[in-house]
């Protein structure tokens, strides 16, 4: 099992860019989450899915944030326009179906600079 | 607002001894809790979990202690190895709940 894989690993740009971060899940996970990781909040959820559909985007921080599934193996961060705050590393992790018990398995991330 | 903490930003240790890093949290319908171990560079990885049903569970040199009332919980390394070396995370999540809420985490370094 390759696990979650998360690309581009490091993202470099200029503010008022668009950016892409994309995640393929681990096969057979259900649940896919999106976080970012800050030094003052920590891991912060972002957004989950179940089954390709979006549970609870409470956590995007504003409209400039989407997040997509349009099927079980890839789901996609966007964030149009990027501003110097949204630096940080975005994570996305998988679970299984029976979620009691179960773990998050993450990738390794996406390391986001924004100039 | 954090419903879980880790106060501690850093710890040090000397190798071979014991390595506890802390964690509160505020919500009480909390009832599975896990620790995350994280290098630089890379994905969180899972440690070790506990249910609110116990208040203890071991696995090798890593144990983890549920104090429910106090709404506390720790990782006990022991003994502890400079490959321990990591940025440690606890999270948790509710009954019938998907989401799991994390720490700010606790950096960890073993002294050789």
């Amino acid at each position: 099992d390759a696990g979650v894989i998360q690309s581009p690993r490091h993202e470099v740009t200029e503010m008022g860019q668009e950016v892409t971060l994309r995640c393929k899940p681990i096969s057979g996970h259900d649940y896919l989450f999106w976080y970012r990781q800050t030094m003052m909040r920590g891991l912060e959820l972002l957004i989950y899915f179940n089954n390709n559909v979006p549970i609870d985007d409470s956590g995007m921080p504003e409209d400039r944030f989407s997040a997509k599934m349009p099927n079980a193996s890839f789901s996609t961060l966007k964030i149009q326009p990027s501003e110097p705050r949204d630096s940080a590393v975005y994570f996305c992790a998988s679970s299984p179906r029976d979620r009691g018990g179960s773990p998050l398995h993450f990738g390794n991330g996406t390391r986001l600079t924004v100039t | 607002d954090q419903q879980v903490k880790q106060n501690s930003p850093s710890l040090s240790v000397q190798e071979g001894r014991i390595s506890i890093l802390n964690c509160d949290y505020t919500n009480s319908m909390f009832d599975y809790f896990l620790w995350y171990k994280k290098y630089p560079a890379e994905g969180p990885t899972f440690l070790i979990s506990i249910s609110s049903i116990k208040d203890k569970n071991e696995d090798g040199r890593f144990t983890v202690f549920l104090n429910k009332s106090a709404k506390h919980l720790s990782l006990h390394i022991v003994p502890s190895q400079p490959g321990d070396s990591a940025v440690y995370f606890c999270a948790a999540s509710e009954v019938f709940g998907n989401q799991f809420y994390f720490g700010t985490g606790t950096s960890l370094t073993v002294i050789p």
